[in-house]
């Protein structure tokens, strides 16, 4: 079945730095990647969606300077958060979209820490 | 609007027992409509999707779900549950691989 991996599983990070989480697709190739946040215990927040070779589609409020996305080829996504404040901790879970079977198919998501 | 809602914020079951988890949406095209579940520390995992044909789908670990136009429903049922099937369960709709909608969740809670 389709798979899709994120890198890493949990980050630590001090305030002010910047953290970088990839999100690949391993079996198949994906024009479509979608990153969401989400709070403990609540329902998945979109923050953006990813097409490969163009910039970046942001849902209102969050902000694009912050939070930058990269869809370099069909298979990696990357979410670079930038300047990190402890506010910025959460889980961020990426989904990669099979145009074959018309579906979403999401990572194990990335836990981040930032003290 | 399109919306997703998910009734149930907190279900508990006796394992063994029948569980059905429900979904309304509202939509303005046919929706292609999602089951995921998730558990603790985890990403979304798809038990079953609906998107024309039999209203009746088939999933995996042993859940189906019927879609009922009429009522906008997307309900997800299992006939036994077992101790492993505690999670957090979402419905979603969207439309092919583009944005999706999600409901808040419905957390399943299994009782030995």
């Amino acid at each position: 079945g389709a798979v899709v991996s994120q890198h890493p599983s949990r980050v630590i990070c001090k305030s002010g730095t910047s953290v970088k989480i990839e999100c690949r697709s391993l079996d198949f190739q994906a024009t479509t990647m979608f990153w969401y946040r989400q709070f403990p215990k609540q329902s998945l927040m979109l923050m953006a969606t990813s097409n490969e070779g163009s910039k970046a589609t942001y849902e209102q409020g969050v902000e694009k300077d912050k939070f930058l996305i990269n869809h370099a080829s069909l298979t990696l996504s990357t979410l670079t958060v930038t300047s990190a404040h402890p506010e910025d901790s959460s889980f961020y879970i990426c989904s990669a979209g099979d145009t074959g079977t018309d579906t979403q198919y999401f990572g194990p998501g990335t836990r981040l820490t930032v003290l | 609007a399109q919306s997703v809602t998910q009734p149930d914020i907190h279900i508990t079951v006796s394992e063994g027992a029948s569980l059905e988890l429900r979904c309304n949406y509202s939509y303005g095209a046919t929706p292609y409509l999602f089951w995921y579940v998730q558990s603790p520390g985890q990403g979304l995992q798809l038990l079953l999707k609906y998107f024309s044909g039999d209203t009746l789908v088939q999933g995996i670990k042993g859940f189906e779900a019927e879609f009922k136009r009429s009522q906008s429903s997307f309900n997800l049922r299992k006939p036994s549950v077992h101790w492993s099937d505690a999670a957090e369960y979402f419905c979603a709709v969207g439309e092919g691989t583009y944005k999706y909608i999600f409901g808040t969740g419905t957390r399943l809670k299994v009782l030995a």
